[in-house]
């Protein structure tokens, strides 16, 4: 079946740095692609649409210059986090379509800790 | 927007018992409704799902139904077995293949031997 791919898995970085997470679709080509966050115990918040070749797409209360979203081709999309904190310490997921009469396709997620 | 409540947030079943989730959401747009089981440290992985022109969709010992009217969509496992153990979460859309998806708040189901 399609897959997704999250890198890296876990990350670990100090505060005020960036961390840039990818996330691709293996064997298909996404044009949408969708970012979630999941604080421990928590549901899956949707941060954003990433749209191939285009801007992405914020939810409310989501800041965009934060979470730098880019999706330059049809098999990737990257989420920055920058100048991150220790409340951004999060579990990050990905989903994509691959078209047609598909589901969502999730990655397996990036664990991110911030120090 | 769409909102999406879910219960119960917790649910111990003895093994061969049954277990049942409850969701319900608020846009009548929504139009497909998932559900996924999530291992601890992984992504969610689709289980079932129903879209709105069905009323009840089951597979093997996993069955959902949805109440459009009442706008509510239930999850029933059936014969439960420790490997079912895991958090499960409902969620709902306007579109089965390319809207977003609203996440319910999630039930950590836990299946004793």
């Amino acid at each position: 079946g399609a897959v997704v791919s999250q890198h890296p898995s876990w990350v670990i970085c100090k505060s005020g740095t960036s961390v840039k997470i990818e996330c691709r679709s293996l064997d298909f080509q996404a044009t949408t692609m969708f970012w979630y966050r999941q604080f421990p115990k928590q549901s899956l918040m949707l941060m954003a649409t990433s749209n191939e070749g285009s801007k992405a797409t914020y939810e409310q209360g989501v800041e965009k210059d934060k979470f730098l979203i880019n999706h330059a081709s049809l098999t990737l999309s990257t989420l920055t986090v920058t100048s991150a904190h220790p409340e951004d310490s999060s579990f990050y997921i990905c989903s994509a379509y691959r078209g047609g009469n598909t589901e969502a396709f999730f990655g397996q997620g990036t664990r991110l800790t911030v120090v | 927007g769409e909102n999406v409540e879910q219960h119960p947030s917790t649910l111990s079943v003895q093994e061969g018992d049954s277990a049942v989730i409850k969701c319900t959401y608020s846009d009548s747009a929504s139009n497909y409704f998932p559900w996924y089981k999530q291992e601890l440290g992984k992504g969610p992985q689709l289980i079932i799902d129903i879209r709105s022109n069905v009323g009840e969709k089951k597979d093997q010992r996993i069955a959902v139904t949805l109440n459009k009217t009442a706008k509510h969509f239930s999850l029933h496992i059936t014969e439960t077995q420790p490997e079912d153990s895991a958090v499960y979460f409902c969620a709902a859309s306007r579109s089965y293949n390319t809207d977003k998806l609203i996440f319910g708040t999630g039930t950590r189901l836990q299946v004793f031997p």
